[in-house]
């Protein structure tokens, strides 16, 4: 099945840099990428997502870059905020697995003002 | 209702006890996941409903765990004989379709003591 390796567990950040996020996945069937972020106690939520026909989306400070051959995809966060601070997890969907999706461990960034 | 609704939000079980979790899913979502979430890890995927019908059952850790949607919508989680190791968050999630973005309740904080 599919596995999802995230890197790195922890990230500090100085108010106004970048942040990247790093996830590899072994199902080369994957073709959905969405990235929640949590924050402590709350619900995770969707940030940015990619599909396999694309390989770079951007939302304002976010992006997400898709490399299908090496498969691998990457959240890149610019001009941090402290309210950026939170958990965030990359996640893999295969599209005959009935939409289940298969979560990193988890990047625990956080953004000093 | 605005989002997926779960309650409890917390529950504590003494070792053995049988406990039932509910999720009320966005009012039209077809799709309803379960996870288990624990302490610092991502989601895992416990099972997966389309309708009533419970398509994937994988990733129940046990036969102590089962999961119901009878009509449809409202789902209920239910472990029986609780032991420490089911002490997690479950989360529910709810999509319009299986391939469509999912959208996540805050969870039930579940301590088995």
């Amino acid at each position: 099945g599919e596995n999802v390796e995230q890197h790195p567990s922890t990230l500090s950040v100085q108010e106004g840099d970048s942040a990247v996020i790093k996830c590899t996945y072994s199902d080369s069937a994957s073709n959905y990428f969405p990235w929640y972020k949590q924050e402590l106690g709350k619900r995770p939520q969707l940030i940015i997502d990619i599909r396999s026909n694309v390989g770079e989306k951007k939302d304002q400070r976010i992006a997400v870059t898709l490399n299908k051959t090496a498969k691998h995809f990457s959240l890149h966060i610019t001009e941090t905020q402290p309210e950026d601070s939170a958990v965030y997890f990359c996640a893999a969907r295969t599209y005959n697995q009935g939409g289940k999706l298969i979560f990193g461990q988890g990047t625990e960034l956080s953004v000093k003002p | 209702g605005a989002g997926v609704s779960q309650s409890p939000r917390y529950k504590v079980a003494k070792r053995g006890q049988d406990v039932a979790l509910r999720c009320d899913p966005i009012s039209g979502h077809v799709s309803l996941f379960w996870y288990q979430q624990a302490l610092g890890q991502g989601p895992e995927f416990l099972t997966y409903f389309q309708n009533e019908a419970q398509l994937d059952k994988s990733g129940l850790p046990s036969d102590r765990f089962f999961a119901e949607r009878p009509e449809g919508s409202v789902s209920t989680l239910k472990i029986q004989r609780t032991q420490q190791e089911d002490s997690a968050v479950y989360l529910c999630a709810s999509s319009l379709g299986y391939a469509e973005e999912a959208f996540f309740g805050q969870g039930t904080r579940l301590t088995v003591v």
